[in-house]
């Protein structure tokens, strides 16, 4: 049961412009949200986070956005430079648990 | 920042044969490492959640008598694969949480590449 998604497996986006990946989620006790990106033959390396009190968290180029009732969450990446294409997994967490829920990830590909 | 360092970065083997794979935290202490796997195309999967001094927890399906993993240490934990099968072949990954820290600080190895032949 996938309890987070990402429903986009691929994304291309022309440097300079903006970049939105998406990702949807089941479970409402989830209250943590991160993005990790990962390029081939790596671990996965954290980007930026969110709380679910907040609906917005910004980090340079990069902010993401949560909409509890819509169970939604989105990362910009503005502007986007050919350096940010890999794959982009957003994973969410809930209190007292250890793991995290990762979705199937998005393929970012910024075409210079 | 934290650094996970997960030895070997890819390995091929044969069918039959066992093989382990080590994650370290090199310069935090981790009570908790967990271990994933993934296959192509696919997402992370968690395998299963190793504490410090204790057995492991499992995943359902996962089967804990294939993928043992030891945390005998607060900075190393393995996983060995025994009797691999070519079905094996996949990146595993592992993550480590820093004792005491941020409820939310995992940080990733570099992942193995298996192969099995």
């Amino acid at each position: 049961d996938q309890q987070v998604k990402q429903n986009s497996p691929s994304l291309s986006v022309q440097e300079g412009r903006i970049s939105i990946l998406n990702c949807d989620y089941t479970n409402s006790m989830f209250d943590y949200f991160l993005w990790y990106k990962k390029y081939p033959a790596e671990g996965p390396t954290f980007l930026i986070s969110i709380s679910s009190i907040k609906d917005k968290n910004e980090d340079g180029r990069f902010t993401v956005f949560l909409n509890k009732s819509a169970k939604h969450l989105s990362l910009h990446i503005v502007p986007s430079q050919p350096g940010d294409s890999a794959v982009y997994f957003c994973a969410a967490s809930m209190s007292g648990a250890n793991n995290l829920f990762f979705g199937t990830g998005t393929r970012l590909t910024v075409i210079p | 920042g934290a650094v996970v360092s997960q030895h070997p970065s890819w390995v091929i083997c044969k069918s039959g044969t066992s093989v382990k794979i080590e994650c370290r935290s090199l310069d935090f202490q981790a009570t908790t490492m967990f271990w994933y796997r993934q296959f192509p195309k696919q997402s992370l999967m968690l395998m299963a959640t190793s504490n410090e001094g204790s057995k492991a927890t499992y995943e359902q399906g996962v089967e804990k008598d294939k993928f043992l993993i030891n945390h005998a240490s607060l900075t190393l934990s393995t996983l060995t694969v025994t009797s691999a099968h070519p079905e094996d072949s996949s990146f595993y990954i592992c993550s480590a949480r820093e004792a005491g820290g941020r409820v939310y600080g995992y940080t990733f190895g570099s992942g193995t590449r298996l192969t099995v032949v």
